[in-house]
């Protein structure tokens, strides 16, 4: 196992709600990665924190934010949600350094309605 | 241009065979490649590192062709437990692990 952990791991909304997704980080690392994954796709990346503060990020509309805390476990808050945020979220924590491996965790997987 | 490109598949290959999986991607740049394997409903993970040397981990060797940007999987003497979906994974920066995927191929080994 990675290590890496994420809640809840399922989760069903409804359009225009908001929802808070949560990653404990590996032991040792620094850095939180999110990934979306729709369905028959690869994961698309969301954004990266680092050390608290936002480390690059894919494109996404601004309604997708995180956090990170002191620990370096993080958050995904989506605002808004919309029929197509259905997917699997998936967060990677890493240890940030040229080329360093990405552990992913299990995921949560979100259904819009 | 999708920024990687893989073929999704799906290969339906029997046991024991050799299959060869390839992918390209876009950006010159990109710093970094990998190969990570995901089972249905799970996470991915990393499957192996790939360099322009070439490596090779068992069953599995990765390569590497910066000049065509290029990058391959092959996997010798297939077993029921290597179905999957294989992704082919760039990192377009160093200091910024921002992985970049590709859609997946999709394999399954058949008895």
């Amino acid at each position: 196992e990675t290590g890496v952990t994420q809640s809840p791991t399922h989760l069903i909304k409804t359009r225009g709600q908001q929802v808070t997704l949560r990653c404990s980080s590996q032991s040792g690392h620094n850095t939180v990665s999110w990934y979306q994954q729709a369905l028959g796709q690869g994961p698309q990346f969301i954004f990266q924190y680092y050390r608290e503060e936002e480390n690059g990020r894919g494109n996404f509309p601004p309604r997708f934010s995180g956090l990170q805390f002191p620990n370096y476990s993080s958050e995904l808050n989506v605002n808004a949600l919309e029929l197509d945020d259905s997917a699997l979220y998936l967060c990677a924590s890493s240890l940030l350094g040229v080329g360093e491996t990405q552990y992913f965790g299990p995921g949560t997987r979100l259904l819009v309605l | 241009r999708k920024e990687v490109e893989q073929d999704p598949g799906p290969f339906n290959v029997p046991e024991g065979a050799t299959v060869a999986f390839n992918c390209t991607y876009s950006n010159s740049a990109s710093q970094s490649f990998f190969w990570y394997r995901q089972d249905c409903r799970k996470e991915p993970k990393l499957l192996m590192s790939v360099y322009s040397s070439g490596n090779e981990d068992g069953r599995f060797t990765a390569q590497l062709n910066r000049a065509s940007q290029y990058i391959s999987l092959l996997i010798r003497d297939s077993k029921l437990s290597d179905s999957a979906t294989y992704l082919c994974v760039v990192n377009l920066n160093f200091g910024n692990e921002k992985l970049t995927f590709g859609t997946g191929t999709r394999l399954t080994i058949i008895p």
